[in-house]
């Protein structure tokens, strides 16, 4: 079956920097990758999301890129802000009801 | 309006109490799961709903027992748990039963069972 890794498991970050957090997968059928983020107390909530179909999409700070051929999408926020701090989840699905769950990526943003 | 509402956001229950974790969306989505969620851990599957019937049970024990009254309302009914199924409970929902869609969370219910 699929299996996500997610790197770093903490990452720690001066406010303004950017951050990078990737993520490899092993089923080469996955064709949708969310990312979402979860703040303490909170349910997860999807920041950005990108299909197989495509390379790269950005939405204003953030932005996704996917190697399909190396099966690795990473996660990119520029800018950092102290809002930016939580956990940050991959997720890979072939499109049926499962959505397999990196790790996790604790997010601090240092100021 | 783009909520999941679930209640209570916190519950503490014995374990012979029998209790309910309600959740509601009005998105017309027509998938809803149930999942659980440990401390440093991502969510885990436990139940799809789709189009108001169950369609995946995760393996979860009888002692966990979903209900979906109509297409906007999902419970989990809960009896006999045990201390290790205090986690955090979070319910979702979807368009389509398809996980390659936006699924949309609930802030969740926050369970402890002494």
């Amino acid at each position: 079956g699929e299996n996500v890794e997610q790197h770093p498991s903490t990452l720690s970050v001066q406010e303004g920097d950017s951050a990078v957090i990737k993520c490899t997968y092993s089923d080469s059928a996955s064709n949708y990758f969310p990312w979402y983020k979860q703040e303490l107390g909170k349910g997860p909530q999807l920041i950005i999301d990108i299909r197989s179909n495509v390379g790269e999409k950005k939405d204003q700070r953030i932005a996704v890129t996917l190697n399909k051929t190396a099966k690795h999408f990473s996660l990119h926020i520029t800018e950092t802000q102290p809002e930016d701090s939580a956990v940050y989840f991959c997720a890979a699905s072939e499109g049926n009801y499962q959505l397999i769950w990196g790790a996790g990526t604790k997010l601090i943003i240092k100021p | 309006d783009t909520e999941v509402t679930q209640t209570p956001k916190h519950l503490v229950m014995g374990m012979t109490n029998k209790k309910s974790l309600k959740c509601e969306q009005h998105m017309g989505h027509r998938a809803m799961y149930w999942y659980k969620q440990k401390a440093k851990k991502p969510p885990e599957l436990m139940f799809v709903y789709s189009y108001e019937k169950l369609s995946i049970n995760e393996s979860v024990p009888s002692r966990f027992s979903p209900e979906c009254p109509n297409s906007s309302l999902l419970n989990l009914h809960l009896h006999a748990l045990q201390p290790e199924d205090s986690a955090l409970y979070l319910c979702a929902s979807s368009q389509v039963p398809l996980m390659n869609t936006e699924a949309f969370f609930g802030q969740g219910t926050r369970l402890t069972v002494v």
